[in-house]
């Protein structure tokens, strides 16, 4: 699996955009961009992936550059409630392991 | 909306207990897995099941076991609890084998062992 490296804190504004940097200079043509949160006394949950194109869901928007050695999740309005660790993960679809880093701990202020 | 459940958000067992860790997905879910997660040392695979009656060990199954004998639900047990194995355990589950990477959690069960 390719590292990826995350800031370990930042903070916005409520309301504001959230745009949450991820670095994965290593990762393999074959390796998906996956992130997930992480709110306080609960378990991960499954934000966004995906592979060189961007990808935007209900919840948020993934960006990746065209080398695909960094990536961006933006979440564009964000609330109280998404305050929380989000991980950037990166490696192949076909394995069935999550291996979380440090994450980045995402404060949204009032 | 995919909903995992757990048996119990807190449990206190003792030493050399049996301990049972239910969890149960409504989603028709092909791939259950069984985490723990400790303070510095992230998230770590302790068993997952491909399907009914299969598993396959993670990383760290030494001291766990897991029965899966209905699609829906999926047991982890700790034959003898030892004090490290106090932890907070999570359940996922996801769609199949082409979405390993979709996997949606319970929200977990802090497991005490004095």
């Amino acid at each position: 699996d390719a590292k990826t490296t995350q800031p370990t804190s930042m903070d916005c504004a409520e309301g504001r955009a959230a745009n949450l940097p991820c670095n994965h200079s290593t990762i393999s043509g074959n390796e998906y961009v996956y992130w997930y949160r992480q709110i306080h006394s609960q378990g991960p949950q499954y934000i966004i992936h995906g592979l060189k194109n961007n990808e935007t869901n209900e919840m948020a928007s993934l960006i990746i550059t065209e080398d695909r050695k960094s990536s961006t999740l933006i979440l564009p309005h964000a609330t109280l409630r998404d305050t929380a660790v989000y991980y950037c993960i990166a490696h192949p679809d076909s394995s069935y392991k999550l291996i979380f880093g440090s994450g980045t701990r995402l404060l949204v202020r009032p | 909306d995919v909903k995992v459940t757990q048996s119990s958000r807190y449990l206190v067992k003792r030493t050399g207990e049996k301990v049972f860790l239910e969890c149960v997905q409504d989603m028709d879910h092909e791939n259950m897995f069984w985490y723990r997660q400790d303070p510095g040392l992230g998230l770590r695979l302790i068993y997952f099941s491909y399907d009914v009656k299969m598993k396959e060990k993670g990383d760290i199954p030494e001291g766990y076991s897991v029965s899966r004998e209905k699609k829906e639900r999926f047991s982890l047990i700790l034959e003898s609890a030892s004090t490290n194995q106090t932890s907070m355990y999570l359940c996922a589950s996801s769609p199949d084998p082409s979405r390993f990477y979709e996997q949606y959690f319970g929200p977990g069960t802090r497991l005490t062992v004095t």
